[in-house]
């Protein structure tokens, strides 16, 4: 089955860096790729997808990458602020599976004020 | 529109008890997933349920089952409850109409003792 790795598993910075989690997946068939934000005691929160006939895409100061060739994807968050801080989960699923997520381990991100 | 619902948010169990969670989703989507969430395993896919039938299956034990009424509206049911059953259960909704976009509910906390 697919499997999907993300790293870091905790990122630290100061605001108004930019903060990058990568991950890639063992599944050539997948074509979806959503980021999901999850802060503490709250539902996962999509932020940003990408579907695999689309290299990248922006939303703000949010932008994630994927490379089908590597299978790995990528989610950027430039200019980040304190009430970024929350926990990152990327996903991927194929595109006969719908609701079938394979979540990644997650991301920490803190950014210091 | 109102977002997934979920019913009850915190429950306390006993070992070798059964529980059944409730949720709703989104108005118009027709598919409905659950995954459970630890802090070991990470959000872990149980099963979705289109149009009443099951349509995907995690890897879970027998214990972990679902249904889906006409109405969309799915309940999981977990029976001979385990210690390691303590998690944060999520259901989530998406239709085809929104691309597949997968949405969350709050969850319901499952605490097994």
């Amino acid at each position: 089955g697919e499997n999907v790795e993300q790293h870091p598993s905790t990122l630290s910075v100061q605001e108004g860096d930019s903060a990058v989690i990568k991950c890639t997946y063992s599944d050539s068939a997948s074509n979806y790729f959503p980021w999901y934000k999850q802060e503490l005691g709250k539902r996962p929160q999509l932020i940003i997808d990408i579907r695999s006939n689309v290299g990248e895409k922006k939303d703000q100061r949010i932008a994630v990458t994927l490379n089908k060739t590597a299978k790995h994807f990528s989610l950027h968050i430039t200019e980040t602020q304190p009430e970024d801080s929350a926990v990152y989960f990327c996903a991927a699923s194929r595109g006969t599976s719908y609701g079938k997520l394979t979540f990644g381990q997650g991301t920490i991100l803190t950014v210091h004020p | 529109k109102a977002g997934v619902t979920q019913t009850p948010r915190y429950l306390i169990k006993t070992r070798g008890q059964q529980v059944t969670l409730s949720c709703s989703p989104i108005s118009g989507h027709r598919s409905v997933s659950w995954y459970q969430q630890t802090p070991g395993q990470g959000l872990q896919f149980l099963f979705e349920y289109f149009s009443e039938t099951q349509r995907n299956k995690g890897n879970f034990p027998g214990r972990f089952s679902g249904r889906q009424f006409s109405n969309s509206r799915s309940e999981m049911n977990v029976s001979t409850l385990e210690l390691g059953d303590s998690a944060l259960y999520l259901c989530a909704s998406s239709s085809e109409g929104s691309g597949n976009t997968i949405y969350f509910g709050e969850g319901s906390w499952l605490t097994v003792v």
